[in-house]
C-alpha cells in the first residue's frame, strides 16, 4: 500500500479565512512534504518534517503554518493568504530522510485544489 | 544549486517508441527520480536510479549516466493513457535527502 490521502481535494477560501490541509499515511513512513505547484510548473518543496520535527522550510511565509501531530497526519494551517497562493497543494511521504537507496521514494497524495479569492 | 532541463513537449503516436531526456547539473547526487503526472492529479512514482545503467519496468524503462549528468525515460507501446507531463527529480547529497524537479517534458501521444 502506498496510500497517501487528502482532504479536502477543493477549496475555495478568501483572504480573511483561517482553513486546514490534511495529510495522511499509514505507510510507516518517517518523513512527511509539503509541495506547492502551480498550473504547468513543478511542484517546488515547502516543507519537510523528519520523525515529527520540522526539518526543512524552505523560506515559505509565515501566513502557511504547518503542524505534524503525530507519526501519520501532516497538516498545513492557512491564514491571510493571497490569489497569487492559489495553487494545487501536494503532500508526500518516504519512509524517512536518509540517503540510503531505495529508502527515500516519495509517495504523493492527489493533492487539494486552493483558490483564493 | 540544481539545474535541470528537460524538453518542455514531446509528441508521439500510439505504438511507438519515445525517448525523454534528463540532464541535471548539481552540486551533489545521489539518485535521480521519474515521476509521471497526469493534469490535476498527483505525480506517480515510475523510476529511481542511483548507478550507471539501464533500470526496467515493464514498458517503462530509466537510464542513468552520472559523469554526464544525464539520464533518460523510455517508454515502449506507448497508449493514449501515457499522454502526461514526466518530471525528472534529482535527489542530492546534502543532509536532507530533498528533490529537487525539473519542469517536466509534457508528452501528447495521438491516434
Amino acid at each position: 500500500d502506498t496510500e497517501v490521502t487528502q482532504t479536502p481535494k477543493h477549496l475555495v477560501m478568501g483572504m480573511t479565512n483561517k482553513k486546514s490541509l490534511k495529510c495522511e499515511q499509514h505507510m510507516g513512513h518517517r518523513a512527511m512534504y509539503w509541495y506547492k505547484q502551480k498550473a504547468k510548473k513543478p511542484p517546488e518543496l515547502m516543507f519537510v518534517y523528519s520523525y515529527e520535527k520540522l526539518s526543512i522550510n524552505e523560506s515559505v511565509p509565515s501566513r502557511f503554518s504547518p503542524e505534524c501531530p503525530n507519526s501519520s497526519l501532516l497538516n498545513l494551517h492557512l491564514h491571510a493568504l493571497q490569489p497569487e497562493d492559489s495553487a494545487l497543494y501536494l503532500c508526500a511521504s518516504s519512509q524517512d530522510l536518509s540517503a540510503a537507496p531505495g529508502t527515500d521514494t516519495q509517495y504523493f497524495g492527489p493533492g487539494t485544489r486552493l483558490t483564493v479569492l | 544549486g540544481q539545474n535541470i532541463d528537460q524538453p518542455t513537449e514531446m509528441t508521439a503516436t500510439e505504438g511507438a517508441i519515445v525517448q525523454i531526456n534528463c540532464t541535471y547539473q548539481t552540486s551533489g547526487f545521489n539518485g535521480l527520480f521519474w515521476y509521471q503526472q497526469h493534469a490535476g492529479e498527483a505525480p506517480t512514482f515510475l523510476s529511481y536510479n542511483v548507478l550507471d545503467g539501464l533500470e526496467e519496468k515493464g514498458r517503462f524503462s530509466s537510464f542513468l549516466s552520472r559523469s554526464k549528468g544525464y539520464s533518460y525515460l523510455l517508454l515502449k507501446e506507448l497508449q493514449m493513457k501515457d499522454s502526461a507531463s514526466y518530471l525528472c527529480a534529482v535527489r542530492d547529497l546534502a543532509g536532507y535527502s530533498t528533490l529537487t524537479f525539473g519542469k517536466g517534458t509534457m508528452l501528447l501521444v495521438s491516434p
